[in-house]
């Protein structure tokens, strides 16, 4: 079975550009959400969604967004790239909401703003 | 504010003897915790949980203990094996009503010698 995917794997941006990140989670999986993480870091909540509604949100500026589509594949949007904004951005699927869902991961999609 | 610490960046153990990672929270609305392995170019991999209405919980070789009034856990690996050499995060979940919020601590990198 296919794990979580995340397209495309390396990206490297200018400031002030716009980035579409995809995910395709895990076939069954209703929840995806979204991660990044700094070097040097541990991975920090962006947003998750479920159903196709977003259902948290972390402390990032609104420069982020992200959707769920019908097949439940997501794509987050950063709009006006920072140099900060560079980082591993991850996605991870679950079957459900809950704590207890344990949530897989995918590889990531490296950023860097130039 | 870091709510989940992980103090040591990185940790040496010989093949064969235990690992003992540790992670500190502050958090205590947090009712869940899990670890999570991290090796290069891949996406965290789930290991071990414990909800905390439990003070252990044991998987094979994985072990992860939980002391509420300290707000600290640990994860033990007996016998450390050289494949476990990876990063290993510390993360926590709990009181953001359904949604699955995962707060990372920022990781200890294992080592495991010959």
């Amino acid at each position: 079975d296919a794990g979580v995917t995340q397209s495309p794997t390396h990206l490297i941006k200018t400031r002030g550009q716009h980035v579409t990140l995809r995910c395709s989670p895990i076939s069954g999986h209703k929840s995806v959400s979204w991660y990044q993480q700094v070097l040097g870091q541990g991975p920090q909540f962006i947003f998750q969604y479920y159903e196709k509604e977003e259902r948290g949100r972390g402390n990032f500026p609104d420069r982020f967004s992200a959707r769920q589509f019908p097949n439940y594949s997501s794509e987050l949007n950063v709009n006006a790239l920072l140099l900060g904004d560079s980082a591993l951005y991850l996605c991870a699927s679950s079957p459900q909401l809950g704590t207890l869902y344990e949530q897989f991961f995918g590889p990531g999609t490296r950023l860097t703003v130039l | 504010d870091q709510q989940v610490k992980q103090n040591s960046p990185s940790l040496s153990v010989q093949e064969g003897r235990i690992s003992i990672l540790n992670c500190d929270y502050t958090n205590s609305m947090f009712d869940y915790f899990l670890w999570y392995k991290k090796y290069p170019a891949e996406g965290p991999t789930f290991l071990i949980s414990i909800s905390s209405i439990k003070d252990k919980n044991e998987d094979g070789r994985f072990t992860v203990f939980l002391n509420k009034s300290a707000k600290h856990l640990s994860l033990h690996i007996v016998p450390s094996q050289p494949g476990d050499s990876a990063v290993y995060f510390c993360a926590a979940s709990g009181g953001t009503g359904t949604a699955s919020k995962l707060t990372f601590g920022t990781g200890t990198r294992l080592q495991v010698t010959l």
